[in-house]
C-alpha cells in the first residue's frame, strides 16, 4: 500500500527538542523530494521544510530555520525533522508530503500523511 | 514568504456553482503554472484535487475545475454536493528556496 506513516509527536516543554519521523511505503523513495507541512490547531497549512531526492538541496520556512533539521535516510524510506528549541507557536498537526519531483520543484503533494500532533507547553 | 490570500468561507445551495479565489503575487501565482488546490474534511489529511493550475487528477470529480489569470487562481466546484463542504487550500510552487507556499484557507458550506 502507498503510504506515509508519521511518528514522534507529543507534549514537549518550551525550549526542549522533539525528532519526527515518516516511514514511507508502496513507491520508490529515493526518486522523489519530501516535505513537512504543518497546521496548527484551527489553522491553515504552512510549509515548514523540504528536501530533495539526495538531499543536496534542503530548504525552511522562515519561521523554523535554525532550529529544524530536515534529514532523509533513503536505505530505511525515512524521513525526518528535528525540532529544537521549541516555542508554543510550533504547536501544531505536522504532515509528511511527497513531491510529484525529484527536487523540489516538482509543482506539488500527491501524497500525505495522516499526520503526527506536536505540544509545546510547559 | 507571505501567504496567498483566500476568502474565509464561501457558500452554495446544493447544485449550485461556486468559485474560490486564491490571490498571490508574479513571485508565485503569477510566475510559474504551479497552483494546486487540497480539500481537507475535519480530521483528515488534506487530498490534492487541481494540480498545475488546472489538471485533475484521476479519480477527482470532474466537478472540480481550476483556472488561472495573472496572480489569481480559481477553483471552481459545479453541481455542489453536501460531499463538497470542507476546507480548501490552494498552494503555489515559489522557486527554490523556500518552495511552496499555501493560501490561507476557505471554508466551503453547503446550504
Amino acid at each position: 500500500e502507498v503510504q506515509l506513516v508519521e511518528s514522534g509527536g507529543g507534549l514537549v516543554q518550551p525550549g526542549r527538542s522533539l525528532r519526527l519521523s515518516c516511514a514511507a511505503s508502496g513507491f520508490t523513495f529515493d526518486d522523489y523530494a519530501m516535505h513537512w507541512v504543518r497546521q496548527a490547531p484551527g489553522k491553515g497549512l504552512e510549509w515548514v521544510s523540504g528536501i530533495s531526492w539526495n538531499s543536496r538541496s534542503i530548504g525552511y520556512a522562515d519561521s523554523v530555520k535554525g532550529r529544524f533539521t530536515i534529514s532523509r535516510d533513503n536505505a530505511k524510506n525515512s524521513l525526518y525533522l528535528q525540532m529544537n528549541s521549541l516555542r508554543a507557536e510550533d504547536t501544531a498537526l505536522y504532515y509528511c508530503a511527497k513531491d510529484i519531483g525529484y527536487d523540489m520543484s516538482g509543482g506539488y503533494f500527491d501524497l500525505w500523511g495522516r499526520g503526527s500532533l506536536v505540544t509545546v507547553s510547559s | 514568504q507571505s501567504a496567498l490570500t483566500q476568502p474565509a468561507s464561501v457558500s452554495g445551495s446544493p447544485g449550485q456553482s461556486i468559485t474560490i479565489s486564491c490571490t498571490g503575487t508574479s513571485s508565485d501565482v503569477g510566475g510559474y503554472n504551479y497552483v494546486s488546490w487540497y480539500q481537507q474534511h475535519p480530521g483528515k489529511a488534506p487530498k490534492l484535487m487541481i494540480n498545475d493550475v488546472s489538471n485533475r487528477p484521476s479519480g477527482v470529480s470532474n466537478r472540480f475545475s481550476g483556472s488561472k489569470s495573472g496572480n489569481t487562481a480559481s477553483l471552481t466546484i459545479s453541481g455542489l454536493q453536501a460531499e463538497d463542504e470542507a476546507d480548501y487550500y490552494c498552494s503555489s510552487y515559489t522557486g527554490i528556496t523556500t518552495p511552496y507556499v499555501f493560501g490561507t484557507g476557505t471554508k466551503v458550506t453547503v446550504l
